[in-house]
């Protein structure tokens, strides 16, 4: 597609359930970044692959979350037993490299809220 | 980390132009100078980026100085749909130092 894909748009979930949140990236991007964004706050960076490397998880805010990307494409973000501080937007970003001479670009996010 | 230095918020009227500050002193030298936006309610969107040289788009204009310890994001004729949160963030070379790392950013205002 022409840009970030992430879905769903919104989720609700009860405190305890595991939820997955899916990134679609722009094909042909081999960076893709997972960041969240409390209400009100900056963005949080999660984790990140590259191609076919081993995931840089050092965002991660505990073993509750994980991360898998298929096939060098799609990704999810996957948050088990849930807790009411993970409600936030999670906001999945892809880019061409990782050099710094290369833009990401955004998805729109997923706002999860945990009730 | 390299880190960057914005003003929490800056106000400005609409159809004048906006010089955004970004101080960033530690900058190293692979450290590229990328800005992003954040309208309400949207992921970030790339504004512009640059290394030493100013650089120019149909969005905005970056002035680097001549040290790299400072940057000025300019729009030229500020609109409305520019109201937004604007990071400066340095993106360093390949692997982790690749990541971006948002900090506060500059809240803008655009009074019509």
């Amino acid at each position: 597609g022409a840009g970030v894909s992430q879905s769903p748009s919104n989720k609700v979930t009860e405190k305890g359930k595991d939820v997955e949140l899916r990134c679609d990236p722009i094909s042909g991007h081999t960076a893709l970044y997972w960041y969240r964004q409390s209400l009100g706050q900056g963005l949080e960076f999660l984790i990140y692959f590259q191609g076919n490397s081993a995931p840089d998880k050092s965002g991660l805010p505990s073993d509750r979350f994980s991360a898998e990307r298929t096939g060098g494409s799609v990704s999810t973000l996957t948050i088990q037993r849930t807790q009411q501080e993970d409600s936030a937007v999670y906001l999945c970003a892809s880019s061409t490299r990782t050099g710094g001479d290369y833009g990401y670009t955004f998805g729109s996010g997923t706002r999860l809220t945990v009730v | 980390d390299a880190k960057t230095t914005q003003p929490n918020s800056m106000e400005s009227n609409e159809e004048e132009p906006v010089h955004l500050p970004c101080n960033h002193s530690t900058i190293s030298g692979t450290d590229y100078i990328h800005w992003y936006r954040q309208l309400p309610s949207q992921g970030p969107e790339y504004v512009i980026h640059g290394l030493t040289s100013n650089v120019n788009n149909r969005m905005a204009s970056l002035a680097i100085a001549e040290d790299r310890k400072s940057s000025t994001l300019i729009l030229h004729r500020a609109t409305l749909r520019d109201a937004a949160v604007y990071y400066c963030i340095l993106r360093g070379y390949g692997g982790s130092q690749g990541n971006l790392i948002f900090g506060k950013g500059t809240k803008l205002s655009v009074k019509p």
